[in-house]
């Protein structure tokens, strides 16, 4: 059964048009993490929400925005998508800060 | 912040080869966490170590955390074709958000 489930499982967008990535979780976890990863590197933490409390990377540009409407689901939006921007990104849940985290498939995002 | 390094950065090895694998940090960790990915997939657990000294098995793949708590190393025992993938390490825990290590590329040659 999936528990995290990220949309679309590819999503091609224009350089420079708004693009929005979905993430929905069924385990009811506080914690919802956006990861970007770039190819053959480690995800990168941009932000999390605990419960409704937004917590921003410092070096997570201001290009990404996300929104978390209510438990289950979580939202990560691009502004003006740069041909930088194209990575898999990968959602994440967990209970608590300090419990595991269950990863969704991810949302590979082409830039074209 | 803190770094994870991992070596090597990637393996070709045959297959029924044993893997060894290791991540280093330059803090102590109270957790150690053990992932693979599969090409465009997320991260998946494999193992996870919560006490320095601790040895913890999966099937064929064996953990370890290490004493001085800022190492860690994943063994694979006679490696199969599904084997293949990024192998990441993982931390830590209590309260502080996931980091991830640079990654293992494992490439199994049949």
């Amino acid at each position: 059964d999936a528990m995290v489930i990220q949309n679309p499982r590819y999503q091609v967008t224009q350089f420079g048009k708004p693009v929005t990535l979905s993430c929905s979780q069924t385990l009811n976890h506080n914690v919802m993490y956006w990861y970007q990863q770039k190819s053959s590197q480690a995800p990168k933490l941009l932000f999390h929400y605990y419960d409704k409390d937004f917590n921003n990377e410092a070096d997570t540009p201001d290009n990404f925005q996300s929104r978390r409407p209510n438990t289950s689901f979580c939202f990560l939006d691009i502004r003006s998508p740069g041909l930088g921007d194209a990575a898999m990104y990968l959602c994440a849940t967990s209970r608590d800060l300090g419990s595991g985290y269950t990863f969704g498939s991810g949302t590979r995002l082409t830039v074209v | 912040g803190q770094q994870l390094n991992q070596s090597p950065q990637s393996m070709f090895i045959q297959e029924g080869e044993d893997v060894s694998m290791n991540c280093t940090s330059s803090s102590i960790f109270n957790t150690w966490l053990w992932y693979k990915q599969e090409p465009g997939e997320g991260p998946v657990l494999l193992i996870a170590l919560y006490k320095a000294g601790e040895l913890t098995s999966n099937g064929r793949l064996t953990a370890q955390f290490g004493i001085t708590r800022k190492d860690s190393f994943l063994n694979i025992s006679a490696s199969i074709p599904s084997d293949v993938g990024i192998y990441f390490c993982a931390g830590p825990f209590g309260n502080e958000k996931l980091t991830f290590g640079t990654g293992t590329r494992l490439t199994i040659i049949p």
